[in-house]
């Protein structure tokens, strides 16, 4: 079966870094995104990773190994408006969306 | 990034009603939208998938005949929700997604449904 996990929930302080890890375990590969959904809103937009490597967006970064079905999403200089849900999704073979539970991050002041 | 737009943002109906709700893309073509639903505090939950000028391609539970898609333009589809009953109170949410199958969907804001 296709599987993505990662951590339930979070805790981070304003100001610091935090690292979101990923794991998949899909039928093929066309890419990882991460997206950003805040209590009560839809999801937006964050990051497509489809090569290895890092991926870097103002404060927030991506990584991607595909050998290790692993990818992170980074974010720095933490402020309180970062907490929210971050949802890692895969696209699979047949270019289906498959969507981890999602990370919820808290912020403490 | 692109814009979707979703209309109602928030309905309240009376049991055995039927909701309409629109998604659109107001700044790209979008050959394929998805529909999503999301429970509180739960992840979400593909419904269906449609393409442009065809049918609707849904996932497995979702009563096709319940959850009417139509997606007759490059800019909007439409979901019903036929005979809502309490328990189709949710939040939904559509997609788009432009012609290649690699591109990044993009989110309307979402639906809040309340049945009574």
């Amino acid at each position: 079966g296709q599987n993505i996990d990662q951590p339930t929930e979070m805790t981070a302080t304003e100001g610091a870094i935090v690292q979101i890890n990923c794991t998949y375990q899909t039928s093929g590969f066309n890419g990882l995104f991460w997206y950003q959904q805040h209590a009560g809103e839809a999801p937006t937009f964050l990051s497509y990773n489809v090569l290895d490597g890092l991926e870097e967006k103002g404060r927030f970064s991506s990584f991607l190994s595909r050998s290790k079905g692993y990818s992170y999403l980074l974010l720095k200089e933490l402020q309180m408006k970062d907490s929210a849900s971050y949802l890692c999704a895969v696209l699979d073979s047949n270019y289906q969306l498959i969507w981890g539970a999602g990370t919820k991050l808290i912020i403490k002041p | 990034g692109a814009v979707v737009s979703q209309h109602p943002s928030w309905v309240i109906c009376k049991s055995g009603t039927s909701v309409k709700i629109e998604c659109r893309s107001l700044d790209f073509q979008a050959t394929t939208m998805f529909w999503y639903r999301q429970f509180p505090k739960q992840s979400l939950m593909l419904m269906a998938t449609s393409n442009e000028g065809s049918k609707a391609t849904y996932e497995q539970g979702v009563e096709k005949d319940k959850f009417l898609i139509n997606h007759a333009s490059l800019t909007l589809s439409t979901l019903t929700v036929t005979s809502a009953h309490p328990e189709d109170s949710s939040f939904y949410i559509c997609s788009a997604r432009g012609h290649s199958r690699t591109e990044t969907q993009y989110f309307g804001p979402g639906t809040r449904l309340l049945v009574l």
